[in-house]
């Protein structure tokens, strides 16, 4: 059973549009998360949610939505495409003592 | 803003050689620092350093904490094809609301 999934695993879109991608972890962590990761491996935090708190990283442009309908669920959503959206999308979630679990990943690319 | 610096960026090095990769830190309220290794697709937790001093063990892998000089190692010995990869060092402290990352160490062993 994997621990943390994320769906589709490649998405390739055209600037403009609006794309999904979906986030379930089974291991029954609170938080839950989602990061960026660059062109150059740089993983860069975007979202934590904790127990309904929200909270975001302010350099991340108000396009991203994160919505979590429960616990076990945090998806992303992102309006407006550009072309510097092109990344690998990491979802993750952790217990209390903060170490991270990842999902395989989600490669954007933005034509 | 928490600050995690790693050295080197890139490295290569023969099977069989040990390499020493460094993090250093700067945050507020530390907490723990982890270091993770990834390969193709997400990266998959190695160690968590909490005291300094304490070594920790892992097969060929070892990392240790010094928390009054504001670093982390972490040692391959006798190093394998199969240990290249990118390792990642982070930081997560009571200030912050997630694992923040450091740039990474790409490491190629060839053989």
């Amino acid at each position: 059973d994997t621990a943390v999934s994320q769906t589709p695993k490649y998405l390739v879109t055209q600037m403009g549009n609006d794309k999904s991608i979906k986030c379930e972890q089974n291991l029954g962590h609170d938080t839950m998360y989602w990061y960026k990761q660059d062109s150059k491996k740089f993983l860069k935090i975007m979202f934590s949610y904790n127990n309904k708190e929200l909270i975001i990283n302010e350099t991340v442009p108000n396009r991203f939505s994160p919505k979590s309908p429960d616990k076990a669920h945090l998806n992303l959503h992102i309006n407006s495409l550009e072309l510097g959206d092109s990344a690998v999308y990491f979802c993750a979630s952790s217990p209390v003592t903060g170490e991270l679990f990842f999902g395989e990943g989600s490669r954007l690319t933005v034509l | 803003e928490d600050k995690v610096v790693q050295s080197p960026l890139s490295l290569v090095v023969h099977e069989g050689d040990t390499v020493t990769l460094n993090c250093s830190y700067e945050v507020t309220n530390f907490r723990s620092l982890l270091w993770y290794k990834q390969e193709k697709k997400a990266p998959t937790f190695l160690f968590m350093l909490t005291s300094s001093g304490i070594e920790k063990k892992s097969g060929r892998l070892s990392s240790i904490l010094d928390k009054k000089e504001l670093f982390s190692i972490l040692n391959i010995t006798a190093t394998q094809t199969g240990d290249s990869a990118i390792y990642l060092c982070a930081v997560f402290s009571d200030s912050g609301y997630a694992l923040n990352f450091g740039k990474g160490t790409s490491l190629l062993v060839t053989p």
